[in-house]
């Protein structure tokens, strides 16, 4: 079946450090991948997809690259603040169905 | 359109009744799925639609759930007989048929006494 394991947390960071949060699945398939961010009181919301291997997602200076051969997909951003504290799910798709989510992992960030 | 819409936002129930959410997705999309969110947990799917047709249903939709889409347009997920297992975020999303983006709402979270 098809999995999703994300480092876990919860991790707290100093306002300008770097962030990486791992991702590795297993899926029966060629899987799109797919980075969420649940900020506090609020929905699930997509922060970046690639859809096939070597392809690089990013948004408001998030990144993470489709890599097919170690089956990762980690976040990071070179300068996180305040505003980034979330929880960030790692996500699987196939065949556009359903998906298959990790636990999460919840950021902080401390001025 | 604002996105995808649920209601209510949060319900609170004794055990054994009955309950119904609604999700109202974005209107020019076709698949709409049902996830469970728990805390510390991601999002576990329950079931989806294409249109009308419930195309899949997770293991985890005991025979106490029931989901609809009558028109193809908004559906409800209905749960009868509550347990206190119950207790979780009910997650709407939608998307296109042709595309593997999905768009949540804000969820039901349901809390069963």
């Amino acid at each position: 079946g098809n999995s999703v394991t994300q480092m876990e947390g919860p991790v707290t960071l100093s306002e300008e450090a770097f962030l990486t949060i791992n991702c590795t699945y297993t899926a029966t398939g060629y899987p799109s991948l797919f980075w969420y961010v649940q900020y506090p009181g609020e929905g699930l919301q997509l922060l970046l997809k690639a859809t096939k291997a070597d392809d690089k997602g990013s948004n408001k200076g998030f990144e993470a690259t489709y890599r097919k051969e170690t089956t990762s997909f980690h976040l990071e951003k070179g300068s996180v603040q305040v505003s980034d504290s979330a929880v960030y799910f790692c996500a699987l798709s196939i065949n556009a169905g359903k998906s298959t989510f990790g636990d999460g992992t919840t950021l902080t960030v401390k001025p | 359109d604002t996105g995808v819409s649920q209601d209510p936002r949060h319900k609170i129930t004794k055990r054994g009744q009955n309950v119904t959410f609604r999700c109202d997705p974005i209107s020019e999309h076709n698949r709409l799925y049902w996830y469970r969110q728990t805390l510390g947990q991601g999002p576990e799917f329950l079931t989806y639609f294409q249109n009308e047709a419930q195309l899949e249903k997770s293991r985890l939709l005991s025979d106490r759930f029931s989901a609809e889409r009558p028109k193809g347009s908004f559906s409800t997920l209905e749960i009868q007989r509550t347990e206190q297992g119950d207790s979780a975020m009910y997650l709407c999303a939608s998307s296109l048929e042709q595309h593997t983006e999905a768009f949540f709402g804000q969820g039901t979270r349901l809390t069963v006494v």
